[in-house]
């Protein structure tokens, strides 16, 4: 299995609380990706990351922020939880763009409940 | 906005019969496709990539791509109980700066033994 540990698995906080998930990876994989899982939506890109320092913005990205200073982390901040970023959240990496030959390794998730 | 489109099932199969699971995709700039499945309460893993027209075979997985049409697909032949799961297509979505994953809703495959 890909050496990548999402903290904490689960977590419930109050809404208008912040809120920091953290993916730790030891594959030295230059991507990394946070998805977000609903019933009925499948899993939907918050953010990604091709690099130290360089983020981008994906289809659901309104409410998150993200910071990469090293290579190995990779974190999620809701600044302010609300109700409706009650999810599962995925962390991905890969080792080059996912264009040929590669592929993209799953942690095992956090369940993040906003009450 | 990219989209990918599978059909959410479920889809029930008996053992042994073959299992059928269909993705179209809106962008014709994506050049990887890839099928994850997904047991309830776990993460996906990858089953199946598949960059070029045609097929590929991986034991009984046959992944097949048509970009004319912008279609993939993913036959499952003598399915089994433990292949009971969700199919998540997934397209390659590059831009600029990278390239991230657009993943389908997912199709529920149901095996009866």
């Amino acid at each position: 299995d890909a050496g990548i540990t999402q903290s904490p698995r689960h977590k419930v906080t109050e809404t208008g609380t912040p809120v920091t998930l953290r993916c730790h990876q030891t594959e030295n994989h230059r991507y990394m990706y946070w998805y977000r899982q609903d019933p009925g939506h499948g899993l939907r890109l918050i953010h990604y990351s091709y690099g130290v320092k360089d983020t981008d913005k994906g289809e659901v990205s309104d409410g998150y922020s993200v910071s990469r200073s090293k290579t190995e982390d990779f974190l999620l901040t809701l600044e302010s939880a609300t109700s409706s970023q009650t999810s599962v959240y995925f962390c991905a990496i890969s080792p080059r763009p996912l264009t040929m030959n590669t592929e993209a390794f799953f942690g095992q998730g956090t369940r993040l409940t906003v009450v | 906005q990219k989209e990918v489109e599978q059909n959410s099932g479920p889809l029930s199969v008996p053992e042994g019969a073959i299992a059928s699971l269909n993705c179209t995709y809106s962008d014709r700039g994506s050049q990887s496709f890839f099928w994850y499945r997904q047991y309830s309460g776990k993460s996906p893993e990858l089953i199946m990539s598949i960059y070029s027209n045609g097929d590929k075979e991986d034991g009984r997985f046959t992944a097949q791509l048509n970009k004319a049409s912008q279609y993939v697909s993913l036959l499952i032949r003598d399915s089994q109980p433990s292949d009971s799961a969700t199919y998540l297509c997934a397209v390659n979505l590059s831009n600029q700066a990278g390239t991230a994953l657009i993943f389908g809703k997912g199709t529920t495959l149901s095996v009866s033994s």
